[in-house]
């Protein structure tokens, strides 16, 4: 089945940087690439994806990038904010049936203001 | 658009009763609905898949009848905890998505405490 890292598992960071997240995926059958966001409590809000026929998309402050044969996925987000603490998980879907995601173990993400 | 509720958001109950988690979409019709599990401070652990009207595909290690799911109609799912032990204190997620949609919903998510 699909594997998927994700790194780093914590990263902290002033406000006003930049954070990078990374995650690779074992499976080269994937073509679903979701970023999720989990504030303490809650359940997960998607807030960027990207499909495997496209290697970058921005949304504001947020971009993902996908290397489809290296087999990694990175999550960029610029001009951090102290509401973007939270943690960050990356998942993968096998293309087909009910795109079932794969997650990864999730970045804990401390903007200090 | 795209709301997926979940109630209740938290429940404590007593050792050997059970508990209903319900789990709505509540704009749009959910072909398929998800359960999760997550422990604190890891990922989400997928436990069960239903579909409409079909009976729930559990994930290996899952015993389904001690996670009992009910996908009865295109906007509600059941998730039933029977005879819960402290062990199954957790939060309790659902996700939903609609047919063809690579994206799935996800819910608040429900804790829940066993003494």
């Amino acid at each position: 089945g699909e594997n998927v890292e994700q790194h780093p598992s914590t990263l902290s960071v002033q406000e006003g940087d930049s954070a990078v997240i990374k995650c690779t995926y074992s499976d080269s059958a994937s073509n679903y690439f979701p970023w999720y966001k989990q504030e303490l409590g809650k359940g997960p809000q998607l807030i960027i994806d990207i499909r495997s026929n496209v290697g970058e998309k921005k949304d504001q402050r947020i971009a993902v990038t996908l290397n489809k044969t290296a087999k990694h996925f990175s999550l960029h987000i610029t001009e951090t904010q102290p509401e973007d603490s939270a943690v960050y998980f990356c998942a993968a879907s096998l293309s087909g049936g009910s795109y079932i995601p794969t997650f990864g173990r999730g970045t804990s993400l401390i903007v200090h203001p | 658009g795209a709301v997926v509720s979940q109630h209740p958001s938290w429940v404590i109950c007593k050792s050997g009763t059970s508990v209903k988690i319900e789990c709505r979409s509540l704009d749009f019709q959910a072909t398929t609905m998800f359960w999760y599990r997550q422990f604190p401070k890891q990922s989400l652990m997928l436990m069960a898949t239903s579909n409409e009207g079909s009976k729930a595909t559990y994930e290996q290690g899952v015993e389904k009848d001690k996670f009992l799911i009910n996908h009865a109609s295109l906007t509600l799912s059941t998730l039933t905890v029977t005879s819960a032990h402290p062990e199954d204190s957790s939060f309790y997620i659902c996700s939903a998505s609609f047919r063809g949609s690579y994206e799935q919903y996800f819910g608040p998510g429900t804790r829940l405490t066993v003494t």
